[in-house]
């Protein structure tokens, strides 16, 4: 069973416009959600995170939203750039646990 | 500062096969663990440990066997290789806070014929 799901397989925005990724969780114990981008024949690498005690974290042209209700967060990308294209995972765990849960990836491009 | 390092980057071997998946970390991390990516899958956990000598395994630990001798080093066996096991397999490390973000190699490409 899947706990942390994204549903969109893939995602096509316009350059400066904004890119929404989204991420539902299944499971209320997780309380850190992080977001990893990836580049192909890379390492994920971390993009941000928040905990179940916020709401909002921003970070640059990052901002994570985090509806706990609806178990749902989302990453804002304003303005995107070409080099944002890449594969973005959802994933949380319950804090301090070395058991991060991953989502399958959401493949953001970018067009000029 | 390397941080953290795995090798070889590519394999291939024969079903049946056995063989070790290095990962290293400078970083001093405390927690170190091992992920495979397949398609449309995204990334599972095959086996943590939290210090030198303490392992315990993950979604997806079956044919894979760890060991935790020292801080820095974090080995993957596969036992007796199966196409199953096909994949790219990620180390990742951390410290140990309670919202420390991981930290990942760059990969192995494996494929097991």
């Amino acid at each position: 069973d899947q706990q942390v799901k994204q549903n969109s397989p893939s995602l096509s925005v316009q350059e400066g416009r904004i890119s929404i990724l989204n991420c539902d969780y299944t499971n209320s114990m997780f309380d850190y959600f992080l977001w990893y981008k990836k580049y192909p024949a890379e390492g994920p690498t971390f993009l941000i995170s928040i905990s179940s005690i916020k709401d909002k974290n921003e970070d640059g042209r990052f901002t994570v939203f985090l509806n706990k209700s609806a178990k749902h967060l989302s990453l804002h990308i304003v303005p995107s750039q070409p080099g944002d294209s890449a594969v973005y995972f959802c994933a949380a765990s319950v804090g301090g646990s070395e058991k991060l849960v991953f989502g399958k990836g959401t493949k953001l491009t970018v067009n000029p | 500062n390397a941080g953290v390092t795995q090798t070889p980057k590519f394999q291939v071997l024969k079903t049946g096969q056995s063989m070790t998946l290095q990962c290293a970390q400078d970083m001093n991390h405390e927690y170190m663990s091992w992920y495979r990516q397949d398609p449309g899958m995204g990334l599972r956990l095959i086996h943590y440990s939290v210090g030198a000598g303490i392992t315990d395994q993950g979604e997806v630990p079956n044919g894979y066997n760890v060991s935790r001798s020292t801080t820095e080093d974090f080995p993957l066996r596969l036992l007796s290789a199966a196409p199953s096991q096909t994949s790219v397999y990620f180390c990742a490390s951390r410290d140990s806070g309670w919202d420390e973000k991981l930290f990942f190699g760059s990969g192995t490409q494996l494929s097991v014929l």
